[in-house]
């Protein structure tokens, strides 16, 4: 059972324009939110997090916007870099001491 | 400073051999992850440590695998009589987990691990 759902594998977006990552979540009680990023051959670095008494959180090019009612969370980045293009990872947890659950990834191709 | 090392980089082994990979979490870390990406995957979790409380071993594929963290720091994850399924690249994070806030992980590079 999937708690944290990147529906689309994949994403293409040209360099300058805005990329939109989306991501769904299943468990209520999931609290604290977070993506990472990962370049091949390299273990995922952390990007941005929200928690569940935001709805925004902004850092610089990287937006995270969460609609706790839709159990849905997003990444912004705008505009988009070459150097953006990677495997983007959302993860959740529900408290403090549990465990971070991950969603399978969104490949993130930027065009020039 | 030092970030999670994590060894070997790469384990090339046999259908039926046990490996063990191990973690250097970051000095002072108290909560350990390990997770296996398989090809064309996301993040699988395996385990979680976190400091003196028993480990959270939801994630463990089998009874094949095991993993021991060793005073508070080291991690060991070993996986007995190896099936070429369990290709893939192990990573290991290590998160402060201060009181009062919720820290994010900070990974190794990963274990890559090819059963024959």
């Amino acid at each position: 059972d999937q708690q944290v759902k990147q529906n689309s594998p994949s994403l293409s977006v040209q360099e300058g324009r805005i990329s939109i990552l989306n991501c769904d979540y299943t468990n209520s009680m999931f609290d604290y939110f977070l993506w990472y990023k990962k370049y091949p051959a390299e273990g995922p670095t952390f990007l941005i997090s929200i928690s569940s008494i935001k709805d925004k959180n902004e850092d610089g090019r990287f937006t995270v916007f969460l609609n706790k009612s839709a159990k849905h969370l997003s990444l912004h980045i705008v505009p988009s870099q070459p150097g953006d293009s990677a495997v983007y990872f959302c993860a959740a947890s529900a408290n403090r001491d549990d465990k971070i659950i991950f969603g399978k990834g969104t490949r993130l191709h930027i065009l020039p | 400073g030092a970030g999670v090392s994590q060894s070997p980089s790469n384990k090339v082994t046999e259908k039926g051999k046990d490996v063990e990979l191990r973690c250097d979490p970051i000095s002072g870390h108290t909560a350990l992850y390990w997770y296996r990406q398989s090809l064309g995957q996301g993040l699988e979790f395996l385990i979680y440590f976190q400091g003196n409380s028993a480990p959270d071993k939801s994630g463990l594929p089998s009874d094949r695998f095991s993993a021991e963290r060793t005073g508070g720091s080291v991690s060991t994850l070993t996986i007995q009589r190896t099936q070429q399924e369990d290709s893939a690249v192990y990573l290991c994070a290590s998160s402060p987990q201060l009181a009062g806030g919720r820290e994010t992980q900070y990974f190794g590079p990963g274990t890559r691990l090819l059963v024959l």
